[in-house]
């Protein structure tokens, strides 16, 4: 069965600082992998995603990530922290499960930004 | 703006009774997808429809049930509230196949008094 792990629900960062949100899938299959913003009163917005091919994805407000197949991880990068990243991320997996290509969010993290 | 949209955008009830939720997906999107999001439980979901017919089941309690329309509208329907059915109600859509990501609405906040 697929599943989705985000390493630690609350993240505080100082503006300026790397920002690291982590996140393992375990899927039987390639997986088809997301992560999501979520602004307070606002609904999910994808920031990137990773479908094939290469394995650095970069999305939306300068944040990256990358695909490692051999630790099963899809985290979540940003090199500098705004003030206006502080939001709640998702991961999320898309796989093929019992013929059917199902969505799994993780747990979030809610990322602070420290002036 | 997604293009996704959902309403009502606050609903207020009484414990016992019935609301319905509804969402209109972005055009072209023949998948709707239903999430509860709440302080203790996080982001559930509920269930998901293709085309009309229901494609996948998620935590879904038996006093909630859902439809596609043939307009590919949407609506969930929440009977016998409970104070804990309180939660942000999210929709969203997607295009057919797989790697697409899903667009949200702003969601319905449901408030059972």
């Amino acid at each position: 069965a697929q599943s989705v792990t985000q390493l630690g629900s609350h993240v505080s960062v100082s503006e300026g600082a790397l920002v690291l949100l982590r996140c393992n899938y375990s899927s039987s299959v390639p997986p088809y992998l997301f992560w999501y913003v979520q602004y307070p009163n606002q609904g999910l917005q994808l920031l990137l995603k990773y479908t094939t091919g290469a394995t650095l994805v970069k999305g939306i407000n300068g944040f990256e990530a990358e695909f490692k197949k051999s630790e099963t991880s899809f985290h979540l990068t940003k090199p500098s922290a705004h003030m206006s990243d502080a939001a709640e991320y998702f991961c999320a997996v898309n796989s093929l499960t019992s013929g059917t290509y199902k969505y799994i969010f993780g747990t979030g993290t809610r990322l602070k930004v420290l002036a | 703006d997604s293009g996704v949209t959902q309403t009502p955008k606050h609903l207020i009830t009484a414990t016992g009774q019935r609301v319905t939720l509804r969402c209109s997906p972005r055009s072209g999107d023949l998948s709707v997808y239903w999430y509860q999001q709440s302080l203790d439980q996080g982001l559930q979901f509920l269930i998901q429809y293709y085309n009309g017919e229901e494609r996948a089941k998620g935590n879904i309690l038996e006093r909630f049930s859902a439809q596609q329309f043939p307009d590919l509208h949407s609506e969930l329907n929440l009977s016998s509230l409970e104070l804990g059915d309180s939660a942000l109600y999210f929709c969203a859509s997607s295009v057919v196949g797989t790697g697409n990501e899903q667009y949200f609405g702003p969601g319905t906040r449901l408030t059972v008094t």
